[in-house]
Order: C-alpha cells, then sequence, then structure tokens
C-alpha cells in the first residue's frame, strides 16, 4: 500500500542550529500539506501545496520557516534558526486533487518528532 | 470553516460499540464532516466523512443529525486497537480546503 514517506523520525538539534525534513507524497498527489503538532494537541497546517506553487503559507512563521516542493513531487520544509518552542512532531499529507464537487482523503505520513534543546 | 466541539476523553468497553459524539452547530449548507484518527506517535487515519446522510463503511458508521448541527461516530465492535484521539472536522468544498483539526476525543478501549 502506497505510504507518505517521511524522514527523518527523530531529530534532536540544538536551539539556533538548522534542522531540515523531508516528504515523499504518494505518487500522483498533487496537493501537499506540513503540518505541527505540539504534543496534547491537534494538528496545525502550516503550509500547504498545489504541484510546486504555494496555496496557502499563512500560518508559517516566515521568518524562520521555509518550505519549497520545486519539481511538485517531494518536500523539504526547513527551520533556521530553531528555536525551544520548535520542538512538535512534524507532519506530512498528500491528497489527489479531486474531480469537482467530489472528495479525497489525506493521507498522512508517520511525522518527524523534533526536540530543540 | 465551521468549528467542532468534541468531549476530551472517553472509554469503551473492548466489543462494546464506541459513540463518539461532535457539535457543528454553525456548519454551512456545502460544508462536510470528517472523522479522523491518530494513534499515538503516528500520523492521522482518515476514517469516514459525510454531507447529510448517514455513511457507513469498513470502519465505522457516520450518524449525522437531520439539522446537520451534531453527528456521531460509531465504532461498531471496539477493540484495543481503536485506542486513539478522534478528530472530527468540518470541510468546504474544493482541493483547497485543508482539513483544520481540534483537540479531538481521546477514547481508550479498556479490557
Amino acid at each position: 500500500e502506497a505510504e507518505v514517506a517521511q524522514s527523518p523520525r527523530y531529530k534532536i538539534t540544538e536551539k539556533s542550529q538548522a534542522v531540515a525534513f523531508w516528504c515523499d507524497p504518494i505518487s500522483g498527489h498533487a496537493t501537499l500539506y506540513w503540518y505541527r503538532q505540539i504534543l496534547g494537541q491537534g494538528p496545525e497546517l502550516l503550509v500547504q501545496f498545489q504541484d510546486e506553487s504555494v496555496v496557502d503559507d499563512s500560518q508559517l512563521p516566515k521568518d524562520r520557516f521555509s518550505a519549497e516542493r520545486l519539481k511538485g513531487v517531494d518536500s523539504t520544509l526547513k527551520i533556521q534558526p530553531a528555536e525551544l518552542g520548535d520542538s512538535a512532531m512534524y507532519l506530512c499529507a498528500s491528497s489527489l486533487n479531486p474531480p469537482t464537487g467530489k472528495h479525497t482523503e489525506a493521507f498522512f505520513g508517520q511525522g518527524t518528532r523534533l526536540t530543540v534543546v | 470553516d465551521a468549528k467542532t466541539t468534541q468531549p476530551t476523553s472517553m472509554d469503551c468497553a473492548e466489543g462494546r460499540a464506541a459513540n463518539l459524539p461532535c457539535n457543528h452547530s454553525t456548519i454551512s449548507g456545502n460544508e462536510y464532516v470528517y472523522w479522523y484518527r491518530q494513534i499515538h506517535s503516528q500520523g492521522p487515519q482518515y476514517i469516514i466523512h459525510g454531507l447529510k446522510n448517514n455513511e457507513t463503511n469498513e470502519m465505522a458508521s457516520l450518524i449525522i443529525t437531520e439539522d446537520r448541527k451534531s453527528s456521531t461516530l460509531i465504532l461498531p465492535h471496539a477493540t484495543l486497537r481503536d485506542t486513539a484521539v478522534y478528530y472530527c472536522i468540518v470541510r468546504g468544498k474544493g482541493s483547497a480546503r485543508q482539513l483544520t483539526f481540534g483537540s479531538g476525543t481521546q477514547l481508550t478501549v479498556l479490557p
């Protein structure tokens, strides 16, 4: 069964360092999402891509976070510099483009657990 | 997208039906109700969605009230592996509409 792949699964970094996460969506999925999930809370959308274009990055802290999906396939989320408050699970999800009026489900990866020390 | 309200936690005996409620009193006519669940340390998993008719699949049933202001997710025979956080989400049409998660309900299935 096709899955959304994320790496690494776990990352420990010191504050002020740079860190990057990688996501490979399910083949053929044009829509890709990055979510952040703080312990005990639901996931919060950071950025949404349609192919290589950003559809919504209104919740992305752009002073330190960046995301790209250059070829419209895999994607990278970067934090520079990392802060203690960035400790969280970073989840990637992908979905097909639904036909007009139809819905498709989003498939999530296992996430990357980031700890900033 | 409309906001949802769910209980923080619920328990259910193994083998019994688990009924998870969700209030979405501000839902609009073209918004769907989605349910996802998240098992500890995993990504969320799609369960089911519906507009106004009751829906059933291999995982669960979704009952939506006639006024669409609330819904109930039913797991007919809960197992220990159903222990998870269950999220009720209201989502509009169109591929650009994201999933906006609340805090969900922690369901614990007891042996």
